[in-house]
């Protein structure tokens, strides 16, 4: 079957550093995606990852590994507005199966 | 990138009436989704809309239910048909891009039934 794991809520203080795993068992891999959802709005795109290997986007950075079905993204210099769900994507072949999202607290 | 809007943003609806979604992208694309995103839960992919054919949908969801119309390639509707408290949700379409490295996504619905 399709599965997408993540933990549910992570909490980190401002300015800090934290990492949003995910793991991912589907039927096909074509990309994975992590987007970022404040509450009440549409999901934001943040990155895409196809190969294996870290793509930095300023304070953002997201890493694959193919082999092991594991990505992580990495946030930097935390700030109060990152407080948001990170939801991870994989399109399996050719729909994107969702993970549950991890729900970011941040702490000043 | 894609712009996309919906309409309407939100609505409060009475049990058993139908309410109809419009999404409008600032360009054409050739597949649209919808999803729907219940309280607190990840986004759950109702049906594929393609112009030009029938709206492929996702295991749960049946076409009396959610009927979709694609008439061009920048535009859809879904209704919400018969509606109930349980399809309280927030209802958002999305596109992909040509190059299918990203999946932008509208402003959403928010329904509320009573």
């Amino acid at each position: 079957g399709q599965n997408i794991d993540q933990p549910t809520e992570m909490t980190a203080t401002e300015g800090a550093i934290v990492q949003i795993n995910c793991t991912y068992q589907t039927s096909g891999f074509n990309g994975l995606f992590w987007y970022q959802q404040h509450a009440g709005e549409a999901p934001t795109f943040l990155s895409y990852n196809v190969l294996d290997g870290l793509e930095e986007k300023g304070r953002f950075s997201s890493f694959l590994s193919r082999s092991k079905g594991y990505s992580y993204l990495l946030l930097k210099e935390l700030q109060m507005k990152d407080s948001a769900s990170y939801l991870c994507a994989v399109r399996a072949p050719y729909q994107l199966i969702w993970g549950a999202g991890t729900k970011l607290i941040i702490k000043p | 990138s894609a712009v996309i809007s919906q309409k309407p943003s939100r609505d409060i609806c009475q049990r058993g009436t139908s309410l109809t979604i419009q999404c409008q992208v600032d360009s054409q694309v050739t597949m649209m989704f919808w999803y729907r995103q219940q309280p607190g839960q990840s986004l759950t992919l109702i049906a594929t809309a393609n112009q030009g054919s029938e709206a492929t949908y996702e295991s749960g969801f049946v076409i009396d239910k959610f009927p979709i119309s694609r008439p061009n390639l920048t535009f859809s509707t879904l209704t919400v048909s018969n509606m109930s408290p349980e399809d309280s949700s927030i209802y958002l379409c999305s596109v992909d891009t040509s190059e299918g490295d990203t999946q932008y996504f509208g402003p959403g619905t928010r329904l509320t039934v009573l």
